[in-house]
C-alpha cells in the first residue's frame, strides 16, 4: 500500500458526532476515491475526485462529504454519524494511464458508531 | 450499470490443490479488470490486473487470471494453493478510460479456506 496514508486506523464515535477521515497520497495522483466495506457487500464507492477542486458522488454518498483542495489530500467527513456508518473505509488513488493505471489503497480505517 | 458477480461466497481447498475463483462482470465495453486479496484486518493487495492484450494475466504469489470476453468472465487460478493463501478475494471492474478515475465496482468477495 505504498503512498496512501489513512488516519485514524480505528475510531469509535457516538451517534450524531462528526469526524473526518484523512487520506493523503504522495504520488501526485490525480484520481482519489473513498470506499466503504461491509460484510457480504464488497467495497462500495462513496465519493471520488478526478483532480484538485473536482469531486463527485459514488454509489453510496449520503451522510458523507468530501473536498479536494490539494492533489495530495482527500478527506472524508461524516457530518452526523449514524450506526449505519459503522464500516471499514478505504481510500484509494490512481495515476494516469502512462503511470500504469495502478490503483493504490490505504490500509483502511475501522469506524464504529455507537 | 456495471456489476460484478462472485458466485462463490466460501471455498475450501486442501493445501497443494488447484484453485479457481469465479468472477463474472456486466459492462458495456471491455472494462479494466482486477483481482485483490485481503487478509483479516488488513487492506487490499492487488494480485493482478487486465487492461488489454494477452488474455492470460500473470500476477503475484503464483496467481493468474484469464479474461474471456465471450463469457464476461475473469476467473482467478492458482495451480497449487498454500496455507498462506487463505484470505478473502475480490474481483473488481473499472471503466476503460482515464476519466473514470478509480471508480471500481467490486464483487462481494470469496472467502478462501485452506485445509492442511
Amino acid at each position: 500500500n505504498a503512498g496512501v496514508t489513512q488516519t485514524p486506523k480505528f475510531q469509535v464515535l457516538k451517534t450524531g458526532q462528526s469526524m473526518t477521515l484523512q487520506c493523503a497520497q504522495d504520488m501526485n495522483h490525480e484520481y482519489m476515491s473513498w470506499y466503504r466495506q461491509d460484510p457480504g457487500m464488497g467495497l462500495r464507492l462513496i465519493h471520488y475526485s478526478v483532480g484538485a477542486g473536482i469531486t463527485d458522488q459514488g454509489e453510496v454518498p449520503n451522510g458523507y462529504n468530501v473536498s479536494r483542495s490539494t492533489t495530495e489530500d482527500f478527506p472524508l467527513r461524516l457530518l452526523s454519524a449514524a450506526p449505519s456508518q459503522t464500516s471499514v473505509y478505504f481510500c484509494a488513488s490512481r495515476g494516469t494511464v502512462s503511470s500504469g493505471n495502478t490503483i493504490y489503497f490505504g490500509e483502511g480505517s475501522w469506524l464504529t458508531v455507537v | 450499470a456495471q456489476s460484478v458477480t462472485q458466485p462463490d461466497i466460501h471455498i475450501t481447498v486442501s493445501e497443494g490443490a488447484s484453485l479457481e475463483l469465479r468472477c463474472n462482470y456486466s459492462y458495456g465495453a471491455t472494462p479494466y479488470l482486477f483481482w485483490y486479496v485481503q487478509s483479516p484486518g488488513q487492506g487490499l493487495q492487488l494480485l493482478l490486473k487486465y487492461f488489454s492484450g494477452d488474455t492470460l494475466v500473470q500476477g503475484i504469489k503464483g496467481f493468474e487470471a484469464e479474461f474471456k470476453r465471450s463469457q464476461s468472465s475473469f476467473n482467478l487460478r492458482k495451480p497449487s494453493v498454500h496455507w498462506s493463501d487463505a484470505a478473502e478475494y475480490f474481483c473488481a471492474v473499472g471503466p476503460p478510460f482515464t476519466g473514470g478515475g478509480n471508480k471500481l465496482t467490486f464483487g462481494t468477495g470469496t472467502q478462501l479456506k485452506v485445509e492442511l
